[in-house]
């Protein structure tokens, strides 16, 4: 079956920084997403990676292997406005999105 | 950037009755449409996919008689949950994709209350 796990909670300190890992299974691979969602907002895109390797966005990085079937999101010097949810997105070879259950991130001052 | 428009933001309706949400991308042509609904503190659940001119592919468990969608155009899809019950109420967000390969770009939702 289809598969995507990522922690349901992680709590982090502003000015730090966070990777929130995402692992999966699919029936084929056409890309990994990233999204953030604010509490009772709809989900914004952050990144889409299908090569692997690591794209750097602003304090914003997402990382791919492939052969793993594994993807992290890398945010650096984390503000308070970065308290969301993020979602991890596999897309199969049917170019279906499979969601993961997302991860909530906390941000302490 | 790309942008959908998702309308109303908010909706309160009476049980029985029925509730049409419009979702619109504005600068593009979206090939596929999407409709999520997402209840408190839980993932984005895809209700169906829908390709304009052709019907919706609905998701298991999903009845396609309660919400019924129309992608009339290449900008334009509707639900509307027909004969609303309480255990409707939640958020439903809708999503358009210009191409096969291409990230999602999702309206605001719109939060139904069923009373």
């Amino acid at each position: 079956g289809q598969n995507i796990d990522q922690p349901t909670e992680m709590t982090a300190t502003e000015g730090a920084i966070v990777q929130i890992n995402c692992t999966y299974q699919t029936s084929g691979f056409n890309g990994l997403f990233w999204y953030q969602q604010h509490a009772g907002e709809a989900p914004t895109f952050l990144s889409y990676n299908v090569l692997d390797g690591l794209e750097e966005k602003g304090r914003f990085s997402s990382f791919l292997s492939r052969s793993k079937g594994y993807s992290y999101l890398l945010l650096k010097e984390l503000q308070m406005k970065d308290s969301a949810s993020y979602l991890c997105a596999a897309m199969d070879s049917n170019y279906q999105l499979i969601w993961g259950a997302g991860t909530k991130l906390i941000i302490k001052p | 950037g790309a942008v959908v428009s998702q309308h109303p933001s908010w909706v309160i309706c009476k049980s029985g009755t029925s509730v049409k949400i419009e979702c619109r991308s504005l600068d593009f042509q979206a090939t596929t449409m999407f409709w999520y609904r997402q209840f408190p503190k839980q993932s984005l659940m895809l209700m169906a996919t829908s390709n304009e001119g052709s019907k919706a592919t609905y998701e298991q468990g999903v009845e396609k008689d309660k919400f019924l969608i129309n992608h009339a155009s290449l900008t334009l899809s509707t639900l509307t949950v027909t004969s609303a019950h309480p255990e409707d109420s939640s958020f439903y967000i809708c999503s358009a994709r210009q191409g096969e390969v291409q990230s999602l770009h999702f309206g605001n939702g719109t939060r139904l209350t069923v009373t």
